[in-house]
């Protein structure tokens, strides 16, 4: 079985230039989330899908950030414009249920 | 939220056994889980435990749940040099998990 699928895999990008990651969560997992992994730290939440429907971006900052998940199968997050702090590992998980999830290898996004 | 707390660091060697502690915050947490992230990689599932349990074994991981105390451990017997990695604690908390800041496993031979 496929597991979650995101790219690209490594972004390096000017600071103000818009970006783009993509994920593709496993077959039939109807829930899909983004983090956002810091450096020396662990993954925070930054959206959770359940199929089209956001359910829960309380800790996207909306003023730059914004997701999709348009047919409820592949999701896309956007940055624009990208600002320094920005840099980090951007991880797709999805799950079937709400409590086993299983994450993507991550895009890793520089910001210069 | 608040902190997951884990301790940041564990070096062994080659053939003991690994103990990763970490100490939750949310009483009602449904989930315990422990992944495991090797070096430019996404996270792996390693193993979870529900609330109700106190021990869960999976060949070479042993879990062990103190519910009273909102502590979890993971021992990883005859440790290989290739579970060298950082292992993340996490809680299901609600609709997400809140992760432990990792604890990075080194196993020298």
């Amino acid at each position: 079985e496929a597991g979650v699928v995101q790219s690209p895999r490594y972004k390096i990008i000017e600071k103000k230039q818009p970006v783009a990651f993509w994920c593709n969560p496993i077959s039939g997992h109807n829930t899909l989330y983004w983090y956002r992994q810091n450096l020396g730290q662990g993954p925070e939440l930054l959206i959770r899908y359940e199929n089209e429907e956001a359910v829960d971006d309380s800790q996207l900052p909306k003023d730059r950030f914004s997701a999709e998940r348009l047919k409820g199968v592949d999701s896309t997050l956007k940055i624009q414009p990208a600002e320094l702090g920005d840099s980090a590992v951007y991880l797709c998980a999805s799950s079937d249920t709400t409590e086993t999830q299983y994450f993507g290898p991550g895009t890793r996004l520089l910001v210069l | 939220g608040e902190d997951v707390e884990q301790s940041l660091f564990l070096s062994v060697r080659e053939g003991d056994s690994s103990v990763i502690n970490c100490t939750y915050t949310d009483s009602s947490s449904t989930y315990l889980y422990w992944y495991k992230q090797e070096p430019g990689a996404g996270l792996q599932l390693l193993t979870y435990i529900f609330s109700n349990m106190d021990m869960k074994q999976d060949q070479r991981l042993t879990v062990l749940l103190n519910k009273k105390d909102k502590h979890l451990s993971l021992r990883i017997a005859d440790t290989q040099t290739g579970d060298s990695a950082i292992y993340f604690c996490a809680e299901f908390s609600g609709y997400a998990l809140n992760f432990g800041k990792g604890t990075s496993l080194l196993v020298t031979p």
